[in-house]
């Protein structure tokens, strides 16, 4: 079974300001896939990014990157110059690859982006 | 751009209704799910199909069902709602080939039972 944990329930950062966002996941799996998503006030889950198990590289998409420590089963996401958009609740979430296999998520972190 | 919709936004019903929660995609994706939402506790996976009148539990199928007799519609069925069901559910495609780029939700809907 996997496991996913977000042990920051609520986080502020301000705007233009760095803050990274902590998930430590468990599986005993090889391949697997780690995601961050994102539900602004609109509940619209949104994908910000993702990273293959076997890649060592650390994903990033423009303003947002990850540290990805395997051995540690660690997967924070970073996220630079903040901005008030990015207010959400952030999950967590790992799957590993197969094709009965599902998204398992964390318990999210609340991100407020202050003036 | 894929969508996945749910009927309704807000619904409230009454202890011991039949509720049906509807969910629609329109990109052919073969496989659909039912998340619930609940304040420190996460996403938790009630039920998904990999096709067609198939169906598999999740992690928390209790006092729930579901029904896909057409592959875009995936419905949750509440037999018979209690108190303990008020949540927000998230329905979720994606794609066999492509699932491990995520999945694509919908913008849930939030049950209240009275």
């Amino acid at each position: 079974a996997q496991t996913v944990t977000q042990s920051q329930p609520e986080m502020s950062v301000q705007e233009a300001e760095t803050v990274t966002l902590s998930c430590t996941y468990d599986t005993s799996e090889s391949n697997y896939y780690l995601f961050w998503y994102k539900q602004p006030p609109s509940r619209q889950m949104i994908l910000v990014i993702r990273q293959e198990a076997y890649k060592q590289q650390n994903a990033t998409e423009n303003r947002f990157s990850v540290n990805f420590q395997k051995a540690a089963k660690s997967f924070s996401l970073k996220i630079s110059d903040s901005q008030l958009g990015d207010t959400a609740m952030y999950f967590c979430a790992s799957r590993i690859t197969g094709t009965a296999s599902k998204l398992t998520f964390g318990t999210g972190t609340r991100l407020q982006v202050t003036l | 751009d894929v969508k996945v919709t749910q009927s309704s936004r807000y619904l409230v019903k009454r202890t011991g209704e039949k509720v049906f929660l509807e969910c629609v995609q329109d990109m052919d994706h073969e496989n659909m799910f039912w998340y619930r939402q609940d304040p420190g506790l996460g996403l938790r996976l009630i039920y998904f199909s990999y096709d067609v009148k198939m169906k598999e539990k999740g992690d928390i199928p209790e006092g729930y069902s579901v029904s896909r007799e057409k592959k875009e519609r995936f419905s949750l069925i509440l037999e018979s709602a209690s108190t303990n069901q008020t949540s927000m559910y998230l329905c979720a495609s994606s794609s066999a080939p492509e699932q491990n780029y995520g999945y694509t939700f919908g913008s849930g809907t939030r049950l209240t039972v009275v």
